[in-house]
């Protein structure tokens, strides 16, 4: 079964400074990769997806990230934060059952934007 | 076009009873998965419908089931409430979960039923 590690809990950042939040996955023969950012007291809305093709993948808000698979690493990348994207951020991978699909989740680093 | 529905948004309930919360797909999405998030353990699977039929099953008691309509709308129930059933109940609506040319579609979640168990 496949598993998620983001490897920072929590990250503090100055406003209009650079971020990455980091987030390693269990290696598998294909995978597919995600991130979903999740504001107080929401669901979670996607960021971007990697399914295949170009390794780097821009999403939403600015957000870009980097799949690369010799590393098995999957980092969320943004050249200069917002104090709007205070907020949890989930990387995530699918995994493949009997056909059907799920998401394994890491356990969320909270991305704290301070002016 | 309408997202994913989730109601009650928030909900209280006692030791032993027993909760239904409701999830509403984007219309056309024949595919509702169920995740729970709580502090300790995360974002965790709970289970997937397609055609009103489970095919994934995530590692929870039997306590835990859930249903889907004919129109796409799912249901999942607790019984017998524990405390560490608090938690937020995550809905996610997808065409479907898989193919074998496109591969995954991802999710479209909704904002979550907060429960709470007292």
């Amino acid at each position: 079964a496949q598993s998620v590690t983001q490897l920072d809990s929590q990250v503090p950042v100055f406003e209009e400074a650079p971020v990455e939040l980091r987030c390693n996955y269990s290696s598998s023969v294909s995978v597919y990769l995600f991130w979903y950012v999740q504001y107080p007291n929401q669901g979670l809305q996607l960021l971007l997806k990697y399914l295949s093709g170009s390794t780097l993948v821009k999403g939403i808000n600015g957000f870009e990230a980097e799949f690369n698979k010799s590393q098995t690493s999957f980092h969320l990348r943004k050249p200069s934060v917002h104090i709007s994207d205070t907020a949890e951020y989930f990387c995530a991978v699918s995994d493949l059952y009997e056909g059907a699909q799920k998401l394994v989740f890491g356990q969320g680093t909270r991305l704290t934007i301070n002016p | 076009k309408a997202g994913v529905t989730q109601t009650p948004r928030y909900l209280i309930k006692t030791r032993g009873q027993q909760v239904t919360l409701s999830c509403s797909p984007i219309s056309g999405h024949r595919s509702v998965s169920w995740y729970q998030q709580t502090p300790g353990q995360g974002l965790q699977f709970l289970f997937e419908y397609f055609s009103e039929t489970q095919r994934n099953k995530g590692n929870f008691p039997g306590r835990f089931s859930g249903r889907q309509f004919s129109n796409s709308r799912s249901e999942m129930n607790v019984s017998t409430l524990e405390l560490g059933d608090s938690a937020l109940y995550l809905c996610a609506s997808s065409i479907t979960t898989w193919d074998s040319v496109r591969g995954f579609y991802g999710y479209t979640f909704g904002s979550g039923t907060r429960l709470t168990v007292v």
